[in-house]
């Protein structure tokens, strides 16, 4: 089965970059997205298709991908970006797949 | 402004079936190019994608799920809905719907909006 995994967490002094990583089990590499989840909350897409930015998103959040390797970086992390992220993608067989989730801490 | 709204009993007993309906407003659950999708979360847990439906009734589940879950759509009331049988402990969780932005030709898809999910224990 497809897997994705994440750092369980990721800490970070305001107004650093955070860096946190997905890592894919096996190729081709699908499409990725990620979803920020704050504490009794659904979670908000944060970046689709690797390194998309939907409306109303922050520039701050941008995301890459290298590899079997897909990044979500946030520049400039403030206070309100701790939460928990997850990364999601689906295999050939159309099964959608989420990462373990890593939470961001901003110290 | 679509968004979605989860609704079912809280509490279910174990050995029993889950059922939980999701409402769809400010949009058409018709719409192309749109699954429509039921995740889970335990809690304190992560995310588990548990199945998706497209309008005309084609569906995919997880294969760690699939011989208890049916997802089915009701166009009429722009409503899907999740059962699951056979519930244990391990099965609470909060439920959420969301839509399942789905592109095939690209063997992609993405979930956006998410409702605001709905906890379901199971207990006796």
């Amino acid at each position: 089965s497809y897997e994705l995994t994440q750092p369980p967490s990721v800490s970070v002094s305001p107004g650093q970059t955070a860096r946190i990583t997905c890592s894919a089990d096996a190729l081709p590499k699908q499409y990725a997205y990620w979803y920020q989840q704050k504490p009794g909350q659904a979670p908000v897409l944060v970046i689709y298709k690797d390194s998309e930015r939907p409306s109303g998103i922050p520039e701050r959040f941008s995301g890459s991908s290298s590899g079997t390797t897909v990044t979500l970086t946030i520049s400039g992390v403030q206070a309100e970006d701790e939460a928990d992220y997850y990364c999601q993608s689906a295999d050939s067989s159309g099964t959608r797949v989420f990462g373990g989730g890593t939470k961001l801490t901003v110290l | 402004q679509l968004q979605l709204q989860e609704s079912g009993p809280g509490l279910v007993k174990p050995s029993e079936t889950l059922s939980l309906t999701c409402t769809v407003s400010g949009g058409s659950i018709s719409s192309s190019s749109y699954y429509w999708g039921w995740i889970r979360q335990p809690p304190g847990k992560g995310l588990e994608w548990i199945g998706s439906i497209y309008y005309s009734g084609s569906t995919y589940y997880n294969p760690s799920l699939k011989s208890r879950v049916t997802i089915s759509v009701d166009t009429s009331k722009n409503q899907f809905s999740l059962k699951l049988s056979s519930v244990t402990a391990a099965d609470t969780a909060v439920y959420y719907c969301a839509r399942d932005r789905t592109q095939l030709a690209l063997r992609t898809n993405w979930f956006d909006p998410w409702g605001q999910g709905t906890l379901v224990t199971v207990s006796s």
